[in-house]
């Protein structure tokens, strides 16, 4: 029940497409799903977070969108571009006094 | 702020040796976690601080490794002794205000067990 399952494990785009990936969770005390993207040789970093009380947040080219009921929700990159290829991990938490749950991560390439 | 620093940023080292990672989180911040990165696993937690204080350690693989943080600008995690399954990139990560606040990872440290 603590589980973030993460899809897909690795995708290419091609430059200008649209990048989507999923996560689901079992546990609905979850209450802070935050995306970190990771480039190679380097730590993860926050890309953009959502809280439960909203079901899409947008930054830029990078959207969440949140389904409460499906217990699910996904990264939207529009307009890929080879500068976003990295790791993207989805996560999620109960509140500050506890771990975020990390997904297994998905190895995205944007080919040119 | 020159962000979390880790050190040293490789290791190697040879099974049965003691090592110690050494972090430096960002002033001001009142969390600290380390992890550990594996191509198997994935991002695994180790431990997490908060205040100082070890809030959880359940990701602790076993009792060759021990995490303390003396105080808020400095946090050791010692694995005594190496087994070449510990080879992994471990980061240490800081936040502000527990483990959902945002997350600042450091650069890592890549340690090889021979």
């Amino acid at each position: 029940q603590q589980q973030v399952k993460q899809s897909p494990q690795s995708l290419i785009v091609q430059k200008g497409g649209i990048s989507i990936i999923n996560c689901a969770y079992e546990n609905t005390a979850f209450d802070y799903f935050p995306w970190y993207q990771q480039f190679p040789g380097k730590g993860p970093a926050l890309l953009i977070a959502i809280r439960p009380d909203v079901s899409e947040k947008k930054e830029g080219r990078f959207t969440i969108s949140f389904n409460k009921s499906a217990k699910q929700f996904s990264l939207h990159i529009m307009d890929s571009q080879p500068g976003d290829s990295a790791t993207y991990f989805c996560a999620a938490s109960m509140g500050s006094n506890y771990q975020l749950i990390w997904g297994a991560g998905t190895k995205l390439i944007i080919k040119p | 702020d020159a962000g979390v620093i880790q050190s040293p940023r490789h290791e190697v080292t040879e099974m049965g040796q003691e090592v110690t990672l050494r972090c430096k989180p960002i002033s001001g911040h009142n969390s600290l976690f380390w992890y550990r990165q594996t191509m198997m696993r994935g991002l695994e937690l180790l431990i997490y601080f908060n205040n100082n204080v070890p809030i959880d350690d359940s990701g602790m693989p076993e009792d060759r490794f021990s995490a303390k943080m003396p105080n808020a600008s400095f946090s050791t995690l010692k694995i005594q002794p190496s087994e070449p399954r510990d080879s992994a990139v471990y980061f240490c990560a800081s936040s502000f205000a527990g483990a959902a606040d945002t997350q600042y990872f450091g650069p890592g440290t890549r340690l090889t067990v021979l």
